[in-house]
């Protein structure tokens, strides 16, 4: 296992379209991530998942995105009726959990995708 | 709320020299942990050092170091003997038993041939 993957690693597309995302987390990580990177700003939270459960979404993730972990490792990103706010850098992080003080707490980014909405 | 601020968007250093990057920290918590994160050009970000906030001992990995300030909530990385492949952005982040980091602004980071 290298690390986190992503798929697509760059996605273009027309204003109103829907756009999904992957994510291949570290096979033995139980908690997934999802942060947006606009230019010049440093990520932001927008939800997480320990093995399939959705524990914690953002106020930015609006009813137009979901996001899944259906059987506790790959995840997807949707966004629907893109808009051209939604251009960003969408990262996947993941870590391997335990109780609070009993595990390193470390996030293990993938590459991103970046998306443009025209 | 939980915020942090990096005061120094862009910051330069010769080759070969030391140099501080600041960032300060605002929560309500005792327990978290506080990370520097490196993100060069177009590449993935990749963690650079850790610290625990119950530990008074400053974190060190290689030539990155920290002076955590607990009191003051201020968390600097220190980078010795820079080296070309240290060009990056450069983020601060924390997390507490919320789960997610919160990240400040960054610093561009230029090493000077």
């Amino acid at each position: 296992d290298t690390g986190v993957s992503q798929d697509p690693r760059h996605k273009i597309t027309k204003r109103g379209q829907n756009v999904t995302f992957r994510c291949d987390p570290i096979s033995e990580h139980n908690r997934l991530y999802w942060y947006r990177q606009t230019l010049g700003q440093g990520p932001e939270f927008l939800t997480y998942f320990q093995n399939e459960a959705q524990l914690e979404k953002s106020r930015l993730l609006s009813d137009r995105f979901s996001a899944e972990r259906p059987k506790g490792s790959f995840s997807t990103l949707e966004i629907q009726r893109t808009e051209q706010g939604d251009s960003a850098m969408y990262l996947c992080a993941s870590s391997l959990s335990g109780e609070f003080g009993g595990s390193t707490h470390e996030q293990y980014f993938g590459p991103g995708t970046r998306l443009t909405v025209t | 709320a939980q915020t942090v601020t990096q005061s120094q968007p862009e910051m330069s250093v010769q080759e070969a020299e030391t140099v501080t990057l600041s960032c300060t920290y605002d929560t309500s918590e005792n327990n978290y942990y506080l990370f520097w994160y490196k993100q060069p050009p177009s590449r993935q970000m990749i963690l650079v050092i850790r610290q625990e906030a119950y530990k008074q001992q400053n974190a060190t990995e290689n030539r990155f170091s920290v002076n955590f300030q607990k009191a003051a909530k201020s968390f600097s990385l220190k980078i010795s003997d820079s080296q070309l492949g240290d060009t990056a952005m450069y983020f601060c982040a924390f997390i507490t038993g919320a789960n997610n980091l919160f990240f400040g602004t960054g610093t561009r980071l230029t090493v000077i041939p």
